[in-house]
């Protein structure tokens, strides 16, 4: 069983350019997260996508947004990049939408994006 | 605003002796504690998780406490490894899966 795919797994880009990420979930798995990890703050959780529907949202201003697909595969687009927003972001799938079921999240291993 | 919190941001133990990784909480709406492991390179990996109604979950060597009206969960990790050298992710779950700031365990042979 295939397990999270994201692409692309590293990539650089200077400031004002935007850039998309993408994320295949396990298959069968209709819920797709988004996190960003910087160093010293965890895993900050972006939003959720559950049957092409934003479920959640977290605090992020509106330079990030993302949408998901009907075959369960999303993308995060983060627009007029600045410096701040280096970091690895962290895509997870899970068969139930969060909050109606444990939590348990299968992550990918990421894309390292790096601002100049 | 974290609503979850880990204080150490890193635990070195010897290898054969317990590792106990902590957590707080502030949001007592979360339902389901989860922990998580993080190796370099790779996504974080679910190690084991609690219901709020539980105090105790435990799967081999890995046990987890809730202690609810503390607002606090642990870790215990017995006998510690060096295979088990990660960041370890606190977790909890309402709406959303909310991820503490993890704690590198360093297992020392």
């Amino acid at each position: 069983k295939a397990g999270v795919t994201q692409t692309p797994r590293y990539l650089i880009k200077t400031r004002g350019q935007q850039v998309t990420l993408s994320c295949s979930p396990i298959s069968g798995h209709r819920s797709v997260s988004w996190y960003q990890q910087t160093p010293g703050q965890g895993l900050q959780f972006l939003f959720e996508y559950f049957s092409e529907t934003q479920r959640n949202k977290g605090n992020f201003p509106g330079r990030f947004s993302g949408r998901q697909f009907s075959n369960s595969r999303s993308e995060m687009n983060v627009s007029t990049l600045e410096l701040g927003d280096s970091a690895l972001y962290l895509c997870a799938s899970s068969l139930a939408a969060s909050g109606t079921n444990t939590g348990e999240l299968f992550f990918g291993e990421g894309s390292r994006l790096t601002v100049l | 605003d974290q609503q979850v919190k880990q204080n150490s941001p890193s635990l070195s133990v010897q290898e054969g002796r317990i590792s106990i990784l902590n957590c707080d909480y502030t949001n007592s709406m979360f339902d389901y504690f989860l922990w998580y492991k993080k190796y370099p390179a790779e996504g974080p990996t679910f190690l084991i998780s609690i219901s709020s109604i539980k105090d105790k979950n435990e799967d081999g060597r890995f046990t987890v406490f809730l202690n609810k009206s503390a607002k606090h969960l642990s870790l215990h990790i017995v006998p510690s490894q060096p295979g088990d050298s990660a960041v370890y992710f606190c977790a909890a779950n309402y709406d959303k899966v909310i991820f503490g700031p993890g704690t590198s365990l360093s297992v020392i042979p």
